[in-house]
């Protein structure tokens, strides 16, 4: 159970391009949704969190009109990158808070995006 | 706010040896403490958990972990190293009201025939 995935695994874009990125929670609701960043081998660091019918929390220094996210169901959010430059390439993981289990995030398999 | 500290980006253990990952932990609120495995391009697997109760955690694929309040630590151990657990690890603390996650650096584990 508690089973997270991310759609595309990989993704090339055009710099100037938009992408977006869904992250579902296939056998549980998720209220909540949050949504990672990971540099080559760093840790990760918390962009913003998603909660179900209202707008995201986004983290100090993460602009919102950049990385915009809707958590339209309990079982979805998305991220879209906007206008994408090579500086925004990274790992994108999404994770879910289980209803009945609220200290515990279930991740995502991540998203590679490759900005050219 | 709550940090973890692991040091030692890079761990390398013998095949059969034992595993020991440090973690050390800060909260101002009696934390929620986790160990996660990572294998390359994939994300995060949750190894085991510490919230309340028995302080000694026994996890997935062998390995456990102790919560010492004294020490602030939640190191993680596996008594056997296997070809298998080569990975990173990462130790992560939350509380809070909306139980955001903060993350160590991470520890990338090789695992030496």
């Amino acid at each position: 159970g508690a089973v997270v995935s991310q759609h595309p695994s990989r993704v090339i874009c055009k710099s100037g391009t938009s992408v977006k990125i869904e992250c579902r929670s296939l056998d549980f609701q998720a209220t909540t949704m949050f949504w990672y960043r990971q540099f080559p081998k760093q840790s990760l660091m918390l962009m913003a969190t998603s909660n179900e019918g209202s707008k995201a929390t986004y983290e100090q220094g993460v602009e919102k009109d950049k990385f915009l996210i809707n958590h339209a169901s309990l079982t979805l959010s998305t991220l879209t990158v906007t206008s994408a430059h090579p500086e925004d390439s990274s790992f994108y993981i999404c994770s879910a808070r289980v209803l009945l289990a609220q200290e515990t995030q279930y991740f995502g398999p991540g998203t590679r995006l490759l900005v050219l | 706010a709550q940090s973890v500290t692991q040091l030692g980006s890079h761990v390398s253990v013998s095949e059969g040896a034992l595993v020991l990952l440090r973690c050390n932990y800060s909260s101002s609120v009696p934390p929620y403490l986790f160990w996660y495995v990572q294998y390359p391009n994939q994300g995060l697997q949750l190894l085991l958990k510490y919230t309340t109760g028995a302080t000694l955690v026994k996890g997935i694929n062998g390995f456990e972990a102790e919560f010492k309040k004294s020490e602030t630590s939640f190191h993680l151990t596996k008594p056997s190293a296997h070809m298998s657990d080569a990975a990173e690890y990462f130790c992560a603390v939350s509380r809070g009201g909306n139980n955001r996650l903060a993350f160590g650096k991470g520890n990338q584990v090789v695992v030496i025939p």
